[in-house]
């Protein structure tokens, strides 16, 4: 069964202190790796999508690595607008169901 | 942000009671879906849409059916409502399935007592 699991389920970080994200999967035929950020109240807003194993983006103060088995979110020198919730999600290749994970809440304090 | 709205944003209903959820898009893309998340969970799907009158069931779909009579517009109906249904509900677009992002609505919050 397709499982997609993050960690920690909650972060707390000083400003400045840089720190990473986890999301390993286990998803048959993987397609595509979403990562997701969401606001309280609000839905998930679009950061990254990775598609193949050794494929890293970035954004701002945020980059995204993939491997066979796991995804890391990592967050540079994190400001307090970056707390939020980040979501991962795994499109699988053969019946292209995206499985998400329960997500890590981060909070930055100034 | 994309042209996404839900309707209503917020909802309180009694056991028993239909409620239907309203998913609007000003994109034009192919594909909407109906998500539930609750604490602990990820998001799940419910149904999705592959064109007008094209429909499918996602993993949770039990207590829900689904109606696409407009590109633009993608309705989820709690036929009977119960409590164990109460969940944020989020919509979605993307332009395919095979590799295109999902973009997610505000959500909507039901309530049932």
């Amino acid at each position: 069964e397709d499982q997609v699991t993050q960690s920690p389920e909650a972060l707390r970080l000083q400003e400045g202190e840089s720190s990473s994200l986890n999301c390993s999967y286990t998803v048959s035929g993987l397609r595509g790796l979403f990562w997701y950020r969401q606001d309280p109240g609000k839905g998930p807003e679009f950061l990254f999508t990775l598609y193949s194993a050794g494929e890293e983006k970035e954004k701002e103060r945020l980059k995204a690595t993939l491997t066979k088995k796991e995804s890391f979110l990592h967050i540079t020198a994190p400001k307090p607008e970056d707390s939020a919730t980040y979501l991962c999600a795994a499109l699988r290749s053969n019946d292209y169901k995206l499985s998400f994970g329960a997500g890590t809440t981060v909070t930055v304090r100034a | 942000d994309a042209g996404i709205t839900q309707s209503p944003r917020h909802k309180v209903t009694e056991t028993g009671t239909p409620v239907t959820l309203r998913c609007h898009q000003t994109e034009n893309h192919r594909y909407m879906y109906w998500y539930r998340q609750d604490p602990g969970h990820g998001l799940r799907l419910i149904h999705y849409s592959y064109g007008v009158k094209d429909t499918d069931k996602g993993e949770v779909s039990d207590g829900y059916s689904v109606s696409r009579s407009k590109t633009e517009d993608f309705l989820l109906t709690l036929e009977s409502a119960t409590s164990s249904q109460t969940s944020v509900y989020f919509c979605a677009i993307s332009e395919s399935r095979a590799t295109d992002t999902q973009y997610f609505g505000p959500g909507t919050r039901l309530t049932v007592l």
